[in-house]
């Protein structure tokens, strides 16, 4: 398995403002991804993170919203930009260790509340 | 991109007795299925997963089906114990788009003592 760790744990924003979610691995992974979990539903994928180039965001998450970035093969972050409550969400980095083993784990997680 | 539905969204059964969760997906060309288990609080934790080249797979309690043709995978759970009390996730990878996981909507377990 991997060792993942996101910083910080949580945090309470005031209106737009923007935060900075830090993920950490402990060994060099292929894929990192971020993902969303709002109250009570499923994991919704934000972006896949690009070690040296831009990410690859989903339908309905843009980057001037939600600017990742990926300067090597164990360290990534997300920036929440000019966030409102609506972007009070439970925000999950995810990593993939190597191309031919598909298992993904994740990290704990940053509860985001934004008042 | 892939769809992935789910259901039950929830499912309360006894102890002792089997759960059944079962899950579509849209994109033929995915090839891997992970089921993870979430408790409140924590981070999904990969407990099964199934590639497109294998029917079944069986992990003690756990079990998981995967029909290709009709593009359906399920989990089974038999002799269910309070600790399975949880939100289970179905998720699919596809090749043709970036490698990436899409999630079902989650079904919560409630296992009666």
């Amino acid at each position: 398995s991997a060792v993942i760790s996101q910083k910080p744990s949580r945090d309470i924003c005031q209106r737009g403002t923007s935060l900075t979610i830090q993920c950490q691995v402990d060994s060099q992974v292929t894929m990192m991804f971020w993902y969303r979990q709002q109250p009570g539903q499923s994991l919704t994928l934000i972006a896949t993170a690009n070690q040296g180039s831009e990410a690859t965001y989903e339908s309905g998450f843009v980057i001037d919203k939600f600017p990742i970035s990926r300067p090597n093969l164990t360290f990534s972050t997300l920036t929440v930009s000019n966030m409102s409550p609506e972007d009070s969400s439970i925000y999950l980095c995810s990593v993939v260790r190597t191309s031919v083993a598909d298992t993904q784990y994740f990290g704990p997680g940053t509860r985001l509340t934004v008042l | 991109g892939e769809n992935v539905e789910q259901h039950p969204s929830t499912l309360s059964v006894q102890e002792g007795d089997s759960a059944v969760i079962k899950c579509t997906y849209s994109d033929s060309a995915s090839n891997y299925f992970p089921w993870y288990k979430q408790e409140l609080g924590k981070r999904p934790q990969l407990i099964i997963d199934i590639r497109s080249n294998v029917g079944e797979k069986k992990d003690q309690r756990i079990a998981v089906t995967l029909n290709k043709t009709a593009k359906h995978f399920s989990l089974h759970i038999t002799e269910t114990q309070p600790e399975d009390s949880a939100v289970y996730f179905c998720a699919a990878r596809g090749t043709n788009t970036g490698n990436q996981f899409y999630f079902g909507t989650g079904t919560s377990l409630t296992v009666i003592p």
